[in-house]
C-alpha cells in the first residue's frame, strides 16, 4: 500500500538530547513537510522540501533541523535548543497543491 | 498575508442533525480550498476540496462550495453520525509554493 509512515507514535526527551523523527513515503511525491500541532491550535509549518537536497525554512523552524538525502525520506531532529518541544509532530506529501498526511508522531519531554 | 478563519468549537450535534462549520479565508490571490478531518490520535485526513470559484467538493455525505464573492468555504453535512466526530480543518494553498495555510480547527461531537 502506498502512504506515509512515522515513526515512532511515542517519543520521550530527556533535557538537552537531541531526538530524530523519522517520516518515510512511497508516493513518489517530490515535496515533503513537517509540521507542528498543539493542543488546541492549527498547523504550524516547521520545515519543507521541494526536492531531493534542498529544503526551506517554514515559520517556526528554530530548535529543528533537517535532511533530505533521498527522495523518500525527510527526518526531522528536535535539537536541545527547542526548550518547548512538546507537541504532536505531522509529515507530509505533496505531488501538486495536495498534501497527505503520517500518522504522526506524539513527543514527551521527561 | 493569507489567512484562513473557523468558527470555534466544540460544536456539539446529536445524530441526524444538519452540520455547518464555517470558515472563510483571505488571500492575495486564487487559491485552492480544504477540508481535513483528524480522528483522536491520528494524522490528517483530506476530506475534500475545491481549486476554482463556484466548485463544489464532497465526499462521505460532506459537501463545501467556494464562495469567492463571500470568500468562503463552509462545510456542510445532512445528517451527521457518531463516527464523525473528530477536528475539522479548514485550509488554502499558496499556489507559489503549494504550502498549506490551515485555520485552528473545529471539534465536532455527536452524541447518540
Amino acid at each position: 500500500d502506498g502512504g506515509i509512515t512515522q515513526s515512532p507514535k511515542y517519543l520521550f526527551r530527556k533535557e538537552g538530547q537531541n531526538v530524530t523523527l523519522s517520516c518515510e513515503q512511497n508516493l513518489n511525491h517530490d515535496a515533503m513537510y513537517w509540521y507542528r500541532q498543539d493542543p488546541g491550535q492549527g498547523l504550524r509549518l516547521i520545515y519543507y522540501s521541494q526536492i531531493v537536497n534542498d529544503f526551506q525554512k517554514g515559520d517556526i523552524a528554530e530548535g529543528y533541523s533537517v535532511s533530505r538525502e533521498k527522495k523518500e525520506s525527510f527526518p526531522l531532529t528536535v535539537t536541545s535548543a527547542q526548550k518547548n518541544p512538546t507537541a504532536f509532530y505531522l509529515c507530509a506529501s505533496s505531488w501538486g497543491e495536495t498534501q497527505y498526511f503520517g500518522p504522526g508522531t506524539r513527543l514527551l519531554v521527561l | 498575508g493569507d489567512s484562513v478563519t473557523q468558527m470555534e468549537g466544540p460544536v456539539t450535534l446529536s445524530e441526524e442533525a444538519f452540520l455547518t462549520i464555517n470558515c472563510t479565508y483571505t488571500a492575495t490571490g486564487y487559491p485552492s480550498l480544504f477540508w481535513y478531518v483528524q480522528y483522536p490520535g491520528e494524522g490528517l485526513q483530506l476530506l475534500l476540496k475545491a481549486t476554482k470559484a463556484d466548485d463544489k467538493g464532497s465526499n462521505k455525505g460532506f459537501e463545501a462550495t467556494y464562495r469567492k464573492e463571500t470568500t468562503s468555504f463552509h462545510l456542510e453535512k445532512g445528517s451527521v453520525q457518531v463516527s464523525d466526530s473528530a477536528v475539522y480543518f479548514c485550509a488554502l494553498s499558496d499556489r507559489s509554493t503549494d504550502k498549506l495555510i490551515f485555520g485552528t480547527g473545529t471539534r465536532l461531537q455527536v452524541f447518540p
